[in-house]
């Protein structure tokens, strides 16, 4: 089945700076790669997501890539603030079945300190 | 639309007790899933269902059970609970079929076993 690893663990900035999260996985029919942000006592939310087909997405300071053949995807954050802090998560699709049911990596804990 | 409800927002039950934890959406949409959270650990999916009467295996299904009867509900089952079932618990619902893969979570269900 497919397996999605997560990097780093934790990741610390200051604020203005970039952060960067990679993930890879390991299902090549896995077709939708989303990113979800969790804050503390609450559910996760979609901050940004990929379909295979394409290769860089980018909305304000959020941007994902993807590299279908080496099967790894990438959060981007440029100018970081303060209320950036929180888990996210990387996540790909149960095989070709996009918005079906996803498969999660571990998560990174990132901290903006102002 | 209220979205994704999820109750009780807490359960304590001791080893052995069962209980089933309840999901409704009111988005109309036909794909729910179930996953849970444990430190460090991310979010691993438990069941999916892709319609009424349709449900499959997630990652961690073991000592779960889950029906779709109507479109609207998907509750998780707890036939005997376990120390290792303490966690986190979201549901999910989306509607690929109609170019909607976004995952919407509810605010979840913190279960402890004791």
């Amino acid at each position: 089945g497919e397996n999605v690893e997560q990097h780093p663990s934790t990741l610390s900035v200051q604020e203005g700076d970039s952060a960067v999260i990679k993930c890879t996985y390991s299902d090549s029919a896995s077709n939708y790669f989303p990113w979800y942000k969790q804050e503390l006592g609450k559910g996760p939310q979609l901050i940004i997501d990929i379909r295979s087909n394409v290769g860089e997405k980018k909305d304000q300071r959020i941007a994902v890539t993807l590299n279908k053949t080496a099967k790894h995807f990438s959060l981007h954050i440029t100018e970081t603030q303060p209320e950036d802090s929180a888990v996210y998560f990387c996540a790909a699709s149960i095989g070709n079945q996009a918005g079906t049911a996803l498969i999660f990596g571990k998560g990174t804990t990132l901290s903006v300190s102002s | 639309n209220a979205g994704v409800t999820q109750t009780p927002k807490f359960q304590v039950l001791k080893t052995g007790q069962s209980m089933t934890l309840q999901c409704a959406q009111d988005m109309n949409h036909e794909y729910m899933s179930w996953y849970r959270q444990d430190p460090g650990m991310g979010l691993r999916l438990i069941h999916y269902s892709v319609g009424a009467g349709i449900t499959d295996q997630g990652e961690v299904p073991n000592g779960y059970n889950v029906s779709r009867s109507t479109t609207e509900d998907f509750p998780l089952r707890l036939l005997s609970a376990a120390p290792s079932q303490t966690s986190v618990y979201f549901c999910a619902s989306s509607q690929p079929l109609a170019g909607g893969y976004e995952q919407f979570f509810g605010p979840g269900t913190r279960l402890t076993v004791l």
